[in-house]
């Protein structure tokens, strides 16, 4: 089976524009997370979905970042307008909500963002 | 007070020795406990979970769960240089899926 997919890997863009990071689940799975990763933060949760519906996004930064899940197996993150601050790698990881291991997230290989 | 604290630095360990890291969570409600690693470069896999006070173990992995004392540890014996990662310790409230990571702990194994 093919894992979590992200897309895209890696991104190069200036402040102010607009990024869209995509993000395929593993097949079956109904929960979908999206996190943060730097340095100084370590791994963040921006926001969760269970079953298409936001659960929690109390970790989304700003009114900039928008989270959608249009179908079951399929999500994106937006950052409009991006700022440099936003640089980081950001993981979208998937998971069944009752599955035979809980805490089991099965995480994307990350889309690093890097905004000049 | 962040969710989940590790503070300890880079930690080297010898070939064969026992690596030993440790976390502290905040939330006396929490449910659940787990330890990731993740390798350079790379994204997060789960390692090992435990639910209950005490010791569980899987292979070379011992997971330590105190909750009066709100930590947990991670041993590593006879440790690898494949160990060489970063070790995240991640801590579910309700007994669902989300969870709050802490920062990690880099552990190298020197051959």
């Amino acid at each position: 089976d093919a894992g979590v997919i992200q897309s895209p890997r890696h991104e190069v863009t200036e402040m102010g524009q607009e990024v869209t990071l995509r993000c395929k689940l593993i097949s079956g799975h109904n929960s979908l997370f999206w996190y943060r990763q730097t340095m100084m933060r370590g791994l963040e949760l921006l926001i969760y979905f269970n079953n298409n519906v936001p659960i929690d996004d109390s970790g989304m930064p700003e009114d900039r970042f928008s989270a959608k899940m249009p179908n079951a197996s399929f999500s994106t993150l937006k950052i409009q307008p991006s700022e440099p601050r936003d640089s980081a790698v950001y993981f979208c990881a998937s998971s069944l909500s009752a599955g035979a291991r809980p805490g089991e997230l099965f995480f994307g290989e990350g889309s690093r963002l890097t905004v000049l | 007070q962040k969710e989940v604290e590790q503070n300890s630095g880079p930690l080297s360990v010898p070939e064969g020795a026992i690596a030993s890291l440790n976390c502290t969570y905040s939330d006396r409600v929490s449910q659940s406990f787990f330890w990731y690693r993740q390798y350079s470069g790379k994204s997060p896999e789960l390692i090992m979970s435990i639910y209950s006070n005490g010791d569980k173990e899987d292979g070379r992995f011992t997971a330590q769960l105190n909750k009066a004392s709100q930590y947990v540890s991670l041993l590593i014996r006879d440790s690898q240089p494949s160990d060489s990662a970063t070790y995240l310790c991640a801590v579910s409230r309700y007994g669902n899926n989300r969870l709050a990571f802490g920062k990690g702990n880099q552990v190298v194994v020197i051959p």
